[in-house]
């Protein structure tokens, strides 16, 4: 199994909603990321768990808020999000030691309303 | 992590080999070379990776030149399956956290 699976794939939100984004793997992957994809433009960095534990976070505003409960699930909660992060949010698994192969999931498009 | 630069797009027509360039003159020695590719509306996919040595997989070659200042990812047979933004990344090898740099890549289209 080389997949990881995003859910849900589209989310329409107000700005006053809290919601949440699911990504899953069952590789035995011990790194995984988020990133986030403009209409566009290339994907960009967010966040960075390795061994369930938050390693980067590259300067994302707090109402962005990344949890990894475990090895295999990561989320990010959404709370008080503004249009302009409307997006496609991407996750990605890795080995730890592989760091530039990474496995990516088809992604959340979120739009902020 | 060294940059890389990119033509926007190319063109390539159905069956023949699509031969996509990258440069990056300020790649450093524990540097690798990752080629990945993204299909509209999905995420990114790995393609291949090299540090100096060329390498073949299931999916493409990789042509690294001696001086590693540039590289070359050629897919032998295109498909129409094979339209796509193609991307080009420099990464250090061992410690840089899967932290991908994305350029603006290559736009292939591939004709039939």
């Amino acid at each position: 199994d080389t997949e990881v699976t995003q859910t849900p794939k589209h989310l329409v939100m107000g700005m006053t909603n809290k919601k949440s984004l699911k990504c899953e793997q069952h590789m035995g992957h011990r790194a995984m990321y988020w990133y986030k994809q403009k209409a566009k433009k290339p994907p960009e960095l967010m966040f960075v768990y390795s061994y369930e534990k938050l390693s980067i976070n590259e300067s994302v505003p707090s109402r962005f808020s990344p949890e990894c409960p475990n090895s295999s699930l990561l989320n990010l909660h959404l709370h008080a999000l503004q249009p302009e992060d409307s997006a496609l949010y991407l996750c990605a698994s890795s080995q730890v030691t592989v760091t530039g192969k990474l496995f990516f999931g088809s992604g959340t498009q979120l739009s902020v309303l | 992590d060294a940059k890389t630069t990119q033509p926007t797009s190319m063109d390539c027509a159905e069956g023949r080999a699509a031969n996509l360039p990258c440069n990056h003159s300020t790649i450093s020695g524990n540097e690798y070379v990752y080629w990945y590719r993204q299909i509209h509306s999905q995420g990114p996919q790995y393609i291949i990776h090299g540090l100096k040595n060329n390498e073949t997989n299931e999916m493409a070659s990789l042509i690294i030149t001696e001086d590693r200042k540039s590289s070359t990812l050629i897919l032998p047979h295109a498909t129409l399956r094979d339209t796509a933004v193609y991307y080009c990344i420099v990464i250090a090898g061992g410690t840089s956290y899967g932290k991908l740099t994305f350029g603006q890549g290559t736009i292939l289209t591939v004709h039939p």
